[in-house]
């Protein structure tokens, strides 16, 4: 059984450059989230897709930063120019679409980002 | 605006002893659910358990149980008979509404750190 996997783990970069992240959820799971985590803090929503299709975004995702899940199987996100606030845990989530059993997400391992 | 509350930063427990962690949620919405998820040194999310606005028992999953008190707007956690493997941050979150027609996304508390003692 294969859970939602995220690549790389970790990322250290320096300010002013892009970064992409990539995350495969559980397959044939057609929803994907995308939370970041700051140190000492709980998850905050960024996105979600249902299937292709981007479906909210939160205000935390500035223009700076975009999330893609093309074929409506794996997601990247970018972040270009990136800042030291960046800097944080990127968590990603799947759930199947619907059914009792799609109450809960599914959490990969996460990539943590380190601006310098 | 929906909101989680953990107001316990840090817990001890001895082993083998039973724990409750605290959480308050504040929404206008009649239904939503209410999760627990642990987070240990490792980074990943491990879904614990989970219960929705409207079931009437509180959920309980192995060792761990839900202690859903719908008026005062709490769904603490306990654990019992905690092992040292318990040892991890622990995130109270809430999902606002149907999860079909809004999405699904969590909302989280800040966390609670809790410490097994041998």
């Amino acid at each position: 059984d294969t859970g939602v996997s995220q690549d790389p783990r970790h990322k250290i970069t320096k300010r002013g450059q892009n970064v992409t992240f990539r995350c495969d959820p559980i397959s044939e799971h057609n929803r994907l989230y995308w939370y970041r985590q700051t140190l000492g803090q709980g998850p905050e929503f960024l996105t979600y897709f249902q299937n292709e299709a981007q479906l909210e975004k939160s205000r935390l995702l500035s223009d700076r930063f975009s999330a893609e899940r093309p074929k409506g199987s794996f997601s990247t996100l970018e972040i270009q120019r990136t800042e030291q606030g960046d800097s944080a845990m990127y968590l990603c989530a799947s759930s199947p679409g619907g059914g009792p059993s799609s109450r809960e997400q599914y959490f990969g391992p996460g990539t943590r980002l380190t601006v310098t | 605006a929906q909101k989680i509350t953990q107001t316990q930063p840090g817990m001890f427990v001895q082993e083998k002893e039973a724990v409750t962690l605290d959480c308050t949620y504040d929404t206008s919405d009649q239904s939503y659910g209410l999760f627990w998820y642990k987070q240990p040194s490792s980074g990943e999310m491990i879904f614990l358990i989970y219960q929705g606005s409207y079931d009437e028992q509180n959920a309980t999953e192995g060792r761990y149980s839900l202690n859903f008190q719908k008026a005062r707007k709490s769904a603490n956690l306990v654990i019992s008979a905690s092992q040292l493997g318990d040892s991890a941050m622990y995130f109270c979150a809430m999902r606002e509404g149907s999860f079909y027609n809004q999405g699904g996304k969590l909302i989280f508390g800040q966390g609670t750190e809790l410490s097994v003692k041998p």
